[in-house]
Order: structure tokens, then sequence, then C-alpha cells
């Protein structure tokens, strides 16, 4: 099982809005709609964000959108703010109790 | 509240084994599922495997089929994570969650050094 593909970093200006997307194919990403997102900050446990492509766990700002068109998913930050500065992991479900994290993306804040 | 609460940093030598625990509360134990995820130094995260505490059915990411082994006990609200034949590239935090990955242990990090 290949991890997804994510891009290694995206950016943005604080108030502007940035996209991440994961990359998997027709055997994960594209088969279920189970796909979450996790922030993670340095030195810290992820924080589920995104859960079943679109749902956003409770105490998550909706700032943070999930979408998928595909084998693709993304996972948009809107409004950004300087806390949104941290690694982004997606992660599939795959079939026969299998999942698989994406390569993750590093999102700073200019 | 929900609490995993993982054992503590371990060193081992090449060729070891090592068992890492995580003790769940505030939750129905046998109502969601167990992960074990790693993240290397520097590195991304990895999912290592599953167990269905309701039963015990257990799931392994190919990569570690063969050297993970996760168990449970349901006396204590407890599952076991062993990895075995451990080499300097299994340096890494492992970390257990539960269901949709929404709650997380803190990690423990298990060092592979001669």
């Amino acid at each position: 099982q290949s991890a997804l593909t994510q891009p290694p970093s995206a950016s943005g200006s604080p108030g502007q809005s940035v996209t991440i997307s994961c990359t998997g194919t027709s055997s994960d990403v594209g088969a279920y709609t189970f796909v979450s997102w996790y922030q993670q900050h340095p030195g810290k446990a992820p924080k589920l964000m995104i859960y079943e492509v679109t749902k956003r766990p409770s105490g998550v700002p909706d700032r943070f959108s999930g979408s998928k068109s595909g084998n693709t998913a993304s996972l948009t930050v809107s409004g950004l703010q300087a806390e949104d500065e941290a690694d982004y992991y997606c992660s599939s479900y795959a079939g026969s109790n299998n999942y698989v994290f994406g390569t993750g993306t590093m999102v700073t804040v200019l | 509240q929900v609490q995993l609460v993982q054992s503590g940093a371990e060193v081992k030598k090449p060729g070891a084994s090592v068992t890492i625990s995580c003790k769940a509360s505030g939750y129905a134990f046998t109502n969601y599922y167990i992960h074990w995820v790693r993240q290397a130094p520097g590195q991304g995260l990895q999912w290592m495997g599953i167990i269905n505490p309701s039963g015990g059915d257990t799931s392994y990411a190919q990569k570690f089929q063969g050297r993970v082994t996760v168990t449970m006990d349901t006396s204590t609200s407890t599952v076991y994570m062993e990895l075995s034949s451990l080499r300097s590239e299994d340096t890494a935090v492992y970390y257990c969650g539960i269901g949709q990955l929404d709650y997380w242990g803190q990690g423990t990090l298990i060092t592979v050094s001669s």
C-alpha cells in the first residue's frame, strides 16, 4: 500500500485560502468516503480536522473544509490564521481494515 | 473524558522486540477500533495496524506483516503493540488512536540503537 501523494508545502498570507491535495488510487481515496485530514504542530500528536471527506469534529473551525473528486481529496483552509501553520496529513480507508496516510504537507502562513 | 495513556520511552538494541501499551478510559472500550501509527524523526505518519476490541480481530499494514502483533486486555481496557526484529529505521514515536483517530495517545518514543 503506497502512501497517498500530497504536495510537500503550501503557503498563504493571513486571511487568504490554501488548498492541499491528496491523491490516491481507485482502491483507496476513489473507492471510499472514509478520507480524513489531520493537523500536527511540532512535537504534538495529530489532531483530527476532517473525517468522512467533509465532516468536521466538534470544535474545529468552519474555516476548514474537505472535498473529494475521483481519486483526489482536498482540504481547504480559508481565512488563514497564524495558528494554522502546521503539518497536514490526509488518510484514507483502503479496504480490508487497512488505512493509508498521505505524505504530509507543511503549511506556512506568510 | 476520553484518554489514551501510553507506556514510556524505551531504548532497544537491533534485533530485539518492544511492546508498547495503550490504556483507554472515558468511553466504552469495545465501541471503537484502536489504531497504531508511527512517525520517524522528521518524517510523516505511517499506519501500522488496527484491532477491534469487540472480538479482537486485527489487521496490519503489509509493510509490518510478520513483525507486528496487536493484542488487548479487555479487563484493563489496554491494547498492546509488539514490534519484533527491531532495526534502526524503527526509531520513531508510536501512537495509538481510536475510531476516526479523533483521540490519540501521547506517543511513545522507541529508539533502536546498538
